[in-house]
């Protein structure tokens, strides 16, 4: 079975710097798809960005982007210029191109201070 | 417009009592899911639905009980609700169960056992 592991329960950043959260995860698939999903405290998941595993080039969204090495399967999300709407859980998930279930890390709780 | 809809969004009710949480989505996809997320906030997928058709269940005690009637519905129907039933039970869908689809998430249920 995959497992994605994101080993940082808390971080914090302060507004306008820079965080980056980190995931990795294990699979003997060749063809995924990995996502950062953010959760608030209005309890939404939004889908913050996605990676495909055949392409090389790092995802970026805006002041999201993602560190993709996937001969070590590691997948971290740096969030730049922080914004206090930013505060929230930080998922990251891994789903085999075959599909139908998305498997989630444990997740990070981001605080953003003043 | 609401994309993935739940009702209710709160729950409240009594150990052995059964309930049930309903699920629509207006995107036109093809596929549906239901996830759980626990008390420490891990999120687990529960059943995968393609075009009405089970595809995914995972391990999941058979007191839970999906129905889908048509392609934009996907209920939850529990029976002799226990105490550790309580969580937020998200329901997602996307254009089909390949990985490469991102799954959009309802707003979640969150269920209380007194």
């Amino acid at each position: 079975a995959q497992t994605v592991t994101q080993s940082q329960p808390e971080m914090s950043v302060q507004e306008a710097e820079t965080v980056t959260l980190s995931c990795t995860y294990d699979t003997s698939e060749s063809d995924y798809y990995l996502f950062w999903y953010k959760q608030p405290p209005s309890r939404q998941m939004i889908l913050v960005i996605r990676q495909e595993a055949y392409k090389q080039q790092n995802a970026t969204e805006n002041r999201f982007s993602v560190n993709f090495q996937k001969a070590a399967k590691s997948f971290s999300l740096k969030i730049s210029d922080s914004q206090l709407g930013d505060a929230a859980m930080y998922f990251c998930a891994y789903i085999e191109n075959s599909g139908y279930a998305l498997n989630f890390g444990k997740g990070t709780s981001l605080l953003v201070t003043p | 417009d609401t994309a993935v809809s739940q009702t209710p969004k709160y729950l409240v009710t009594q150990m052995g009592n059964d309930k049930s949480i309903k699920c629509e989505q207006n995107l036109g996809h093809d596929t549906m899911y239901w996830y759980k997320q626990d008390s420490k906030k891990f999120l687990k997928i529960m059943f995968s639905y393609n075009n009405k058709e089970l595809i995914i269940n995972e391990t999941v005690p058979n007191r839970f009980s999906p129905k889908s009637p048509d392609k934009a519905h996907l209920n939850l129907h529990i029976n002799s609700l226990e105490l550790g039933d309580s969580a937020v039970y998200f329901c997602a869908s996307s254009q089909t169960g390949s990985g490469n689809q991102p799954q959009h998430f309802g707003d979640g249920t969150r269920l209380s056992i007194l």
